[in-house]
């Protein structure tokens, strides 16, 4: 199985804040990546597909990048509503793996 | 409205089986691919399992393979997920979801919770 390792695991941070999320894969994915936002009692979302396709609905200061092993998603302006947690998913294996998540909270 | 709701979650014993449903609505079900995905409580997301819109790919994830088995009627616009011999390390919400391998899971459930406890 490709492993999926998000760093960090917590993050504290400030309203207007840049904050950048990194996932890594035990072996190159190509763009097969996609990242999700998921609040406490929620359903995830999907914000990033592809490594870098913003999906419809989503704020522009989310943004994704990245291709082979390591990838990055940035939310440029932190937003009340943006402390959840992110998790990054690889499809390039037919065996789907999840990142372990990260916990973004208001300093 | 776009809109998958699940069902079928519950209390089993250590063994026991368990159908969860999904139905879609508000789109063309029968075009697109489905997936299962679980959450243990206070853990991440855990894939499950993957089914074509026509049914002619379905993958399973390690843990669930040879117990779990995935479906869909695109007539009834529904999905479903026949769990047998659950553990108590099925126990998790379950969500179904719809997407792709190249356009990630777009379009998701509110969730069911399985339990399994003796």
């Amino acid at each position: 199985d490709i492993q999926m390792t998000q760093s960090p695991s917590s993050l504290s941070a400030s309203v207007g804040d840049r904050v950048t999320i990194t996932c890594r894969a035990s072996q190159s994915i190509s763009s097969y990546l996609n990242w999700y936002q998921q609040k406490p009692g929620k359903a995830p979302k999907l914000l990033i597909y592809a490594a870098s396709g913003l999906q419809s609905g989503v704020p522009s200061r989310f943004s994704g990048s990245g291709s082979g092993t390591d990838f990055t998603l940035t939310i440029s302006s932190l937003q009340p509503e943006d402390f959840a947690t992110y998790y990054c998913q690889q499809s390039y294996s037919t065996l789907i793996t999840f990142g372990q998540g990260t916990r973004l909270e208001i300093k | 409205e776009v809109q998958l709701v699940e069902s079928g979650g519950g209390l089993v014993q250590p063994g026991g089986s368990l159908r969860l449903s999904c139905a879609a609505s508000g789109f063309t079900f029968s075009s697109y691919n489905m997936n299962w995905v679980r959450q243990a409580p206070g853990k991440g997301l855990e894939w499950v399992s993957y089914i074509s819109s026509t049914s002619s790919a379905i993958y399973y994830a390690d843990s669930v393979k040879g117990r779990f088995t995935i479906s869909r009627d695109n007539a009834k616009n529904s999905l479903y997920l026949q769990m047998n011999s659950l553990r108590d390390e099925d126990t998790a919400v379950f969500y179904c979801a719809s997407g792709s391998y190249t356009t990630g899971m777009d379009v998701w459930g509110q969730g069911t919770t399985v339990t399994v406890s003796s």
